[in-house]
């Protein structure tokens, strides 16, 4: 099946540092990649659209000069945590989808983010 | 708009017995997508089924069964003979047609099965 990786899995910054999110798809290209943000306990939420070559779209609310999209590649797409603050702190899961508009999209295992 | 509602927030039923995971939609598309995913505690979402808005058949995976019923806008899991390794948070989601799967969740329903 369609393997997507995250890196770091988990990931500890300061207050007003930058952080950056990797996602791959291992064994298929995505030629749409999303990420959405995960409070505790709580539902996932997207936060915007990633396709390649093109620049992300991004869901009402979120700050896309706060959170950087870049989808250079059929398998790579990375977010950018930019000066980041406790309120960032949450859990960061990118999936990807296939070519075609009836594929499924397969999640990541998802990325801890915590800002002291 | 789209929206999902699972109504239910936890459950815990003893092992073996059977549990449904109820999930509401609601959209003004004619066609579109609906999911079930599986959470466990290490945090990573498991892809149960995906049922597109022309197929009201029910369908059965082992211990899984869904039951999708247009009428009510309802898509329904049921896990039979529930096990301790059943325990996660389970996601419904909704997607539109055709070249956009962006997933609209429900806010999940923790279910907990004691042994």
């Amino acid at each position: 099946g369609a393997v997507v990786s995250q890196h770091p899995s988990r990931v500890i910054c300061k207050s007003g540092t930058s952080v950056k999110i990797e996602c791959r798809s291992l064994d298929f290209q995505a030629t749409t990649m999303f990420w959405y943000r995960q409070f505790p306990k709580q539902s996932l939420m997207l936060m915007a659209t990633s396709n390649e070559g093109s620049k992300a779209t991004y869901e009402q609310g979120v700050e896309k000069d706060k959170f950087l999209i870049n989808h250079a590649s059929l398998t790579l797409s990375t977010l950018t945590v930019t000066s980041a603050h406790p309120e960032d702190s949450s859990f960061y899961i990118c999936s990807a989808q296939t070519t075609g508009s009836t594929d499924t999209q397969y999640f990541g295992p998802g990325t801890r983010l915590t800002v002291l | 708009a789209q929206k999902v509602t699972q109504a239910q927030t936890e459950i815990s039923v003893v092992e073996k017995e059977d549990v449904t995971l109820d999930c509401v939609y609601e959209t003004r598309d004619t066609t579109y997508y609906l999911f079930w995913y599986k959470q466990p505690p290490s945090g990573e979402l498991v892809f149960l089924i995906r049922r597109n808005s022309f197929d009201e058949q029910n369908e059965i995976s082992g211990r899984y069964s869904w039951n999708f019923q247009k009428s009510t806008s309802s898509f329904n899991f049921t896990i039979t003979a529930s096990q301790v390794v059943d325990s996660a948070v389970y996601f419904c989601a909704l997607s539109q047609n055709f070249g956009n799967e962006k997933l609209t969740f429900g806010t999940g329903t923790r279910l907990t099965i004691i042994p």
